[in-house]
């Protein structure tokens, strides 16, 4: 089945660690994104990235740094910069050739302690 | 900048009667996409609807229908025979023709559906 995975569903971490979150992807999109959510609220873009070793800022970047190594992989670290780590995060991917949807994974609901 | 405003932060209705979530947006481009997606408790988002600018027929996807005002910039869903499982928070997003897909979300409206 194509997809988009992330893991782990919940993540636990104490203040002033870095968490990396884990986002794969089967779809072939050349185009991902990574959102937060907090409660009640709608997403804001953290990082995008339209190809493989390329990747931009979105509305909310501070705190956050990303890698795109692989096509299929988008991995995001919260580092303890981030003022207020406890939120939901959602990866997202498309296909930038196309005037497209984005398709969403499960997410991952981060706590920090 | 683009912007996206849903001005009801709650709804409820009925099961099986209809309901309509409101969404309006600004922006100064001409060929633009609008969607809406919706996440259940389990938070996976999920599309609902999507409709191109350039379309003057309003999208249908069996009970979901939307009515689009190009200009008055505005991008209603209607929720025929409302379900219990309809029950979810709705997100209108925009997103710019030929911009890499980027979307920009409105706040979300959370929809109960009542037995």
């Amino acid at each position: 089945d194509g997809g988009i995975t992330q893991s782990p569903k919940y993540l636990f971490r104490k203040e002033g660690q870095n968490v990396t979150l884990s986002c794969e992807q089967n779809l072939n999109h050349d185009a991902m994104y990574w959102y937060r959510q907090d409660p009640g609220q709608g997403l804001r873009l953290i990082y995008y990235s339209q190809i493989v070793n390329d990747f931009q800022k979105g509305d909310i970047a501070e705190g956050y740094s990303v890698s795109r190594e692989k096509k299929e992989s988008f991995p995001l670290t919260v580092t303890s910069a981030q003022k207020n780590p406890t939120a939901f995060y959602l990866c997202a991917s498309s296909n930038r050739d196309l005037d497209n949807e984005q398709f969403f994974g499960p997410g991952t609901r981060l706590t920090v302690l | 900048a683009q912007t996206v405003t849903q001005s009801q932060p709650e709804m409820s209705v009925q099961e099986a009667e209809t309901v309509t979530l409101s969404c309006t947006y600004d922006t100064s481009e001409s060929n633009y996409y609008l969607f809406w997606y919706k996440q259940p408790p389990s938070r996976q988002m999920i599309l609902v609807i999507r409709q191109e600018a350039y379309k003057q027929q309003n999208a249908t996807e069996n009970r979901f229908s939307v009515n689009f005002q190009k200009a008055a910039k505005s991008f209603s869903l209607k929720i025929s025979d409302s379900q219990l499982g309809d029950t979810a928070m709705y997100f209108c997003a925009f997103m710019k023709q030929y911009a890499g897909n980027m979307l920009t979300f409105g706040g979300g409206t959370r929809l109960m559906v009542k037995p």
